[in-house]
């Protein structure tokens, strides 16, 4: 069974402070996608990843893949009220056309 | 280019009725998910399409669930009988054929009373 485990599962934090989520896998994964959910909307996808070690910045927001496509991390620098929302990653699967979730962080930034 | 449909957006019904909902991808997207997300955690899977057929429905209680994807483009997702703990936010995503990124809708709030 594949498993993406998510950390911290809840973080509040000052605006202006910087944080960095986690999601790790013991399974390799083809892709994997953060996504960003606020309340009573459906998941946006923030960036897609797909080779060992790349790392995209969108703005404020660093996302890195492990080299070993295991396991990717979300930086936030300067954190934001607007940055409020769950934040949710998911690996693809080529085998199956799988998406596997984590649980999501649920993220808090106090103005 | 349009997103995913999904209706209605709310809904509420008493424990033991039907409900069904709706689903339109985004077209020219082969994959079709249904997903249950509980408040405060991730989706959880409930079946996955690959155009008419199903992926993986391993996490969809057959008893009183149950999704059809007709002609490889809408879907309905139904639930009968209803239980309370049905209560949940259900999202319907659709994606390209490969893994990669899916494509939400606003969802269906349902309440079971």
């Amino acid at each position: 069974t594949q498993l993406l485990e998510q950390s911290p599962q809840f973080l509040s934090i000052q605006e202006g402070e910087n944080l960095t989520v986690y999601c790790n896998s013991s399974s390799v994964f083809s892709s994997l996608q953060w996504y960003r959910q606020e309340p009573g909307e459906g998941p946006v996808l923030l960036v897609t990843v797909v080779t060992g070690g790349e790392v995209k910045k969108l703005k404020r927001l660093t996302f890195q893949f492990g080299d070993a496509r295991k396991d990717s991390s979300l930086h936030i620098t300067a954190a934001q009220p607007g940055d409020t929302g769950l934040y949710l990653c998911a690996g693809g699967l080529w085998s199956n056309y799988q998406l596997i979730w984590g649980a999501g962080t649920k993220l808090i930034i106090k103005p | 280019e349009a997103g995913v449909a999904q209706s209605p957006r709310y809904k509420i019904i008493e424990k033991r009725q039907s409900v069904a909902f709706w689903c339109n991808p985004i077209s020219g997207h082969a994959t079709l998910y249904w997903y249950q997300q509980i408040l405060g955690q991730g989706p959880k899977l409930l079946i996955q399409f690959q155009n008419n057929g199903v992926v993986d429905d391993s996490q969809l209680p057959k008893d009183r669930f149950s999704a059809e994807r007709l002609k490889g483009v809408d879907s309905t997702l139904k639930i009968q009988p209803a239980k309370l703990e049905d209560s949940a936010v259900y999202l319907c995503a659709s994606s390209l054929k490969t893994p990669r990124e899916a494509f939400f809708g606003q969802g269906t709030r349902l309440t079971v009373v």
